[in-house]
């Protein structure tokens, strides 16, 4: 059973566009992380929310935690191919770190 | 932000082998360390939970005597995947836990299996 949905699985926009990817489970987690992860490279934290409906804006990539703490989402405003790479959520449950499949993200320049 | 090493980065081995893989946490002290597996165009799973001074905590489906975990210090925890075989060569990721904060990670270890 996957805890952590991501959709989509893979995502190839030009760049310019704007991309929302989202990240849906049945659980409840105590907090939400986003990373990306760059081929051959081990996975590097965006950012991490906690509370139910918080909404974090890191430059171009704004984050929200759904109000039920059980999802969320990752809007990209005018994607560069600089943010091409996986993305990854991850939810906390009982000190360890559960991840999902992923978003795999390709910016066409 | 805190950094975590992993050595070697990469490592090719024949069948039969055993391998270590260190991870090290640089600049805090760790007492959890976690230890990920992740296949080609897949995610990151939990393989085991490192705790210093006491034995590991594996997740289900895991072999511990092929995995072999030690967390003999506060900066240190290995892997050691024993008799390593084809099916074995992935990509290893570490990361080590800073109480009060979060979980960084190693920039992985890959590991071919001939």
């Amino acid at each position: 059973t996957q805890l952590l949905e991501q959709s989509p699985q893979f995502l190839s926009i030009q760049e310019g566009e704007n991309l929302t990817v989202y990240c849906n489970s049945s659980s409840v987690f105590s907090s939400l992380q986003w990373y990306r992860q760059e081929p051959g490279e081990g996975p590097v934290l965006l950012v991490t929310v906690v509370t139910g409906g918080e909404v974090k804006k890191l430059k171009r990539l704004t984050f929200q935690f759904g109000d039920a703490r059980k999802d969320s989402s990752l809007h990209i405003t005018a994607a560069q191919p600089g943010d091409t790479g996986l993305y990854l959520c991850a939810g906390g449950r009982d000190d360890k770190i559960i991840f999902g499949k992923g978003t795999r993200l390709h910016i066409l320049p | 932000g805190a950094v975590v090493s992993q050595h070697p980065s990469w490592v090719i081995c024949k069948s039969g082998t055993s391998v270590k893989i260190e991870c090290r946490s640089l600049d805090f002290q760790a007492t959890t360390m976690f230890w990920y597996r992740q296949f080609p165009k897949q995610s990151l799973m939990l393989m085991a939970t490192s705790n210093e001074g006491s034995k590991a905590t594996y997740e289900q489906g895991v072999e511990k005597d092929k995995f072999l975990i030690n967390h003999a210090s506060l900066t240190l925890s290995t892997l050691t995947v024993t008799s390593a075989h084809p099916e074995d060569s992935s990509f290893y990721i570490c990361s080590a836990y800073r109480d009060g904060d979060t979980q960084y990670f190693g920039p992985g270890t890959r590991l071919t299996v001939l």
